[in-house]
């Protein structure tokens, strides 16, 4: 059973550029979340999709945005890039139903590098 | 404002010698505290929930308990393999599987 999957694994934009990560949820999983890691510290928690909705968000600007698709994948885009973006970007994914359905297993991540 | 305070921020052990780590948090209800490792460069690894003060979790030579202001986990015996970060989390009680708010972490070393 793959678990979550992000790509791509490292991304290099310069200034004002734009990105976009992908995330692709375990199986079973139908709730993605998106946190950013800076170096050194715990991650922070951008927004969260469940049913292509946004249903909860964090204290991150509106050049954060995101979508998810019906096969419950989802995309991350930043726009007008800045220097501070420069992290350890993570997609996190929870359960239908079940027990464990607060619990979120966290992707690979993917490395930005805005320079 | 929910705050998740860890300590130490790093900690250095030989082979064997057995510690704990501390996670205090405040928040406004909890819906559950959460545990995970993360090795440099890679994403969390899932380690424990707990849901209520009292409750305590194992898995291998990690335990991890809860009361209501803070959380330890307490690594027994531990090996060079179980060097990481290891992370602390909380989940605010709400509906649905809501955003985690974490702590810095604890990096551990393991010497042999």
């Amino acid at each position: 059973d793959a678990g979550v999957t992000q790509s791509p694994t490292h991304l290099i934009k310069t200034r004002g550029q734009q990105v976009t990560l992908r995330c692709s949820p375990k199986s079973g999983h139908d709730t993605v979340s998106w946190y950013q890691q800076a170096l050194g510290q715990g991650p922070q928690f951008i927004f969260q999709y469940y049913e292509e909705e946004e249903r909860q968000r964090g204290n991150f600007p509106d050049r954060f945005s995101g979508h998810q698709f019906p096969n419950y994948s989802s995309e991350l885009n930043v726009n007008a890039l800045l220097l501070g973006d420069s992290a350890l970007y993570l997609c996190a994914s929870s359960p239908l139903e079940g027990s464990s359905y607060n619990e979120q297993f966290f992707g690979p991540g993917t490395r930005l590098t805005v320079l | 404002e929910d705050q998740v305070t860890q300590s130490p921020e790093a900690l250095r052990l030989q082979e064997g010698e057995s510690s704990s780590l501390n996670c205090s948090y405040t928040v406004s209800g909890l819906r559950g505290l959460f545990w995970y490792r993360q090795d440099p460069g890679k994403g969390p690894e899932f380690l424990f929930t707990l849901y209520s003060a009292g409750e305590e979790k194992e898995k291998e030579r990690l335990k991890a308990t809860l009361t209501k202001k803070e959380s330890f986990l307490h690594i027994t015996a531990p090996k060079p393999e179980d060097s990481a970060t290891y992370l602390c989390a909380v989940q605010k009680a709400g509906g649905g599987a809501d955003g985690l708010t974490f702590g810095k972490g604890t990096h551990l070393i393991i010497q042999p």
